[in-house]
């Protein structure tokens, strides 16, 4: 089955605080892990991916940790500041050549993180 | 230059009506997709379009109709427009299938009243 699960579903930090997402998902056949960050009125746009064979990657403040035999990960935002207020949102596909089938990505449900000044 | 954009950014129609969203890309890609976000902020995916052939369609209704006149081009049709379709429809494009970046238009909210 393709499912993603998000929590939570509503976070808020200080700023400077470290905010977490974690995320969960069952099919073992996923095998590319991206993270969108949408702002109120605009599209997604991805934020940072992973692949199953890297257990972490930075990019600027932001870090995946990523876990295959739990099938969990994580985003983390370092230094939040309050221009990061958005909704995230993990998502997770298959690689069709692969016979997995499907395109397209599947998204968890969202977390909308508030970082208060 | 916008890399994925949608026409109209909103549009409040009545049941019944039938009604278009065209999408273009500029990026070179091969690949399309429409997505749907629900009140609750939901993504779904309903269709991906590569090299012009339909790749996968999920359980949509048949009132939804991709169309792609060429690689840069996703318009998607909805026909008989239902309450339950309001909602805001995201285009979006990547190279390849699956395992790579999209790109995401800005959205369209369609409100049917």
């Amino acid at each position: 089955q393709q499912q993603v699960k998000q929590s939570p579903q509503s976070l808020i930090v200080q700023k400077g605080g470290i905010p977490i997402i974690n995320c969960a998902y069952e099919n073992t056949a996923f095998d590319y892990f991206p993270w969108y960050q949408q702002f109120p009125g605009k599209g997604p746009a991805l934020l940072i991916a992973i692949r199953p064979d890297v257990s972490e990657k930075k990019e600027g403040r932001f870090t995946i940790s990523f876990n295959k035999s739990a099938k969990q990960f994580s985003l983390h935002i370092m230094d939040s500041q309050p221009g990061d207020s958005a909704t995230y949102f993990c998502a997770a596909s298959i690689n069709p050549y692969s016979g997995g089938g499907a395109d397209g990505l599947t998204f968890g449900k969202g977390t909308h993180l508030i970082i208060q000044p | 230059d916008t890399a994925v954009s949608q026409t109209p950014k909103y549009l409040v129609t009545q049941m019944g009506n039938d009604k278009s969203i065209k999408c273009e890309q500029n990026l070179g890609h091969d690949t399309m997709y429409w997505y749907k976000q629900d009140s609750k902020k939901f993504l779904k995916i309903m269709f991906s379009y590569n090299n012009k052939e339909l790749i996968i369609n999920e359980t949509v209704p048949n009132r939804f109709s991709p169309k792609s006149p060429d690689k840069a081009h996703l318009n998607l049709h909805i026909n008989s427009l239902e309450l339950g379709d309001s909602a805001v429809y995201f285009c979006a494009s990547s190279q390849g299938r699956g395992v790579t970046e999209a790109f995401f238009g800005q959205g369209t909210r369609l409100t049917v009243v």
